[in-house]
C-alpha cells in the first residue's frame, strides 16, 4: 500500500486564495518531500523537509511536518493559475534501511483565473 | 544539461511482445528508480538501483526486469507485455545528501506512455 496519502484528492480555488493539502504516512521517515506534476509531464521537486524540522518555507510555499501525527501539510499562498497541477508527497522509510522514495496518490489542484 | 532522459516517449505493444525502456542520467547519480503511474494510483515503485550492478524490487515488480550495467543507465524490461501494464512510466535519479541525511531531491524524466493492446 502507499506510504503517503494526500488529502484532499482534488481541490479547486480562485486565483489569489491559499491552497492547503495534507499528506499522511505510515512509518517513521528520514525526510519528506513535495513534488509538483503538470499534466502529462514529469515530477518537479518543490521542497524537502527533514524529520528533525517542523516547518520550512520556499517562496510562496510553506511546509509543516508533524512526526508525532505522521503528517505533513503544503500551503501555497496567493495561488496563481500556473499553480494548477497535481501535488505529491514522497517519503523514505527510516526503518527499511534502503533508499526508496514512496509517493502518495496526489492532490489535484485547480486554480481558477 | 539533459538531466534524466527516457526513451521512447510513446509506445504501443501487442500482448505478449517484449520491449525495453531506457533511462539515462548525466548527473553521476548513484540511485535510480522506475515508477509507473496509473490514474488515481499515484506513482508506484517498480524497481530501483542503489549503484552500478545492483538492483532491487519495489512495490510492484512482477512482470518487469531491470539492469544497471552502467552507472548512467537504468533499463526496464517487459518480458511479455500485458494490458495491465498499460501505464505511464517514469524514471528518476538522486544522490546521497552531503549532510549525511539520505536524501536530496530526485530528478524525473518526462515519462514513457505505454499502451498494451
Amino acid at each position: 500500500s502507499q506510504q503517503g496519502e494526500e488529502d484532499p484528492q482534488a481541490l479547486s480555488i480562485q486565483e489569489g486564495e491559499n491552497a492547503t493539502m495534507n499528506c499522511s504516512y505510515k512509518t517513521s521517515i528520514n525526510n519528506l518531500q513535495w513534488y509538483r506534476q503538470n499534466s502529462g509531464r514529469g515530477l518537479v521537486h518543490l521542497i524537502l523537509i527533514r524529520s528533525n524540522e517542523r516547518e520550512k518555507h520556499s517562496g510562496r510555499l510553506r511546509v509543516t511536518l508533524d512526526t508525532s501525527k505522521k503528517s505533513s501539510s503544503l500551503l501555497i499562498t496567493a495561488s496563481r493559475a500556473a499553480d494548477t497541477a497535481s501535488y505529491f508527497c514522497a517519503t523514505d522509510s527510516a526503518t527499511s534501511g534502503t533508499y526508496k522514495y514512496i509517493f502518495g496518490t496526489g492532490t489535484r489542484l485547480k486554480v481558477l483565473a | 544539461n539533459a538531466g534524466v532522459t527516457q526513451t521512447p516517449k510513446f509506445r504501443v505493444l501487442k500482448t505478449g511482445q517484449s520491449m525495453t525502456l531506457l533511462c539515462a542520467q548525466d548527473m553521476n547519480h548513484e540511485y535510480m528508480y522506475w515508477y509507473r503511474q496509473d490514474p488515481g494510483m499515484g506513482l508506484r515503485l517498480i524497481h530501483y538501483s542503489v549503484g552500478e550492478g545492483t538492483t532491487a524490487k519495489g512495490e510492484v515488480p512482477d512482470g518487469y526486469n531491470v539492469s544497471r550495467l552502467k552507472k548512467q543507465n537504468f533499463l526496464l524490461g517487459l518480458e511479455s507485455a500485458a494490458p495491465s501494464q498499460t501505464s505511464v512510466y517514469f524514471c528518476a535519479s538522486t544522490n546521497r545528501g552531503r549532510t549525511g541525511f539520505r536524501w536530496t531531491e530526485a530528478f524525473f524524466g518526462q515519462g514513457t506512455r505505454l499502451t498494451v493492446v
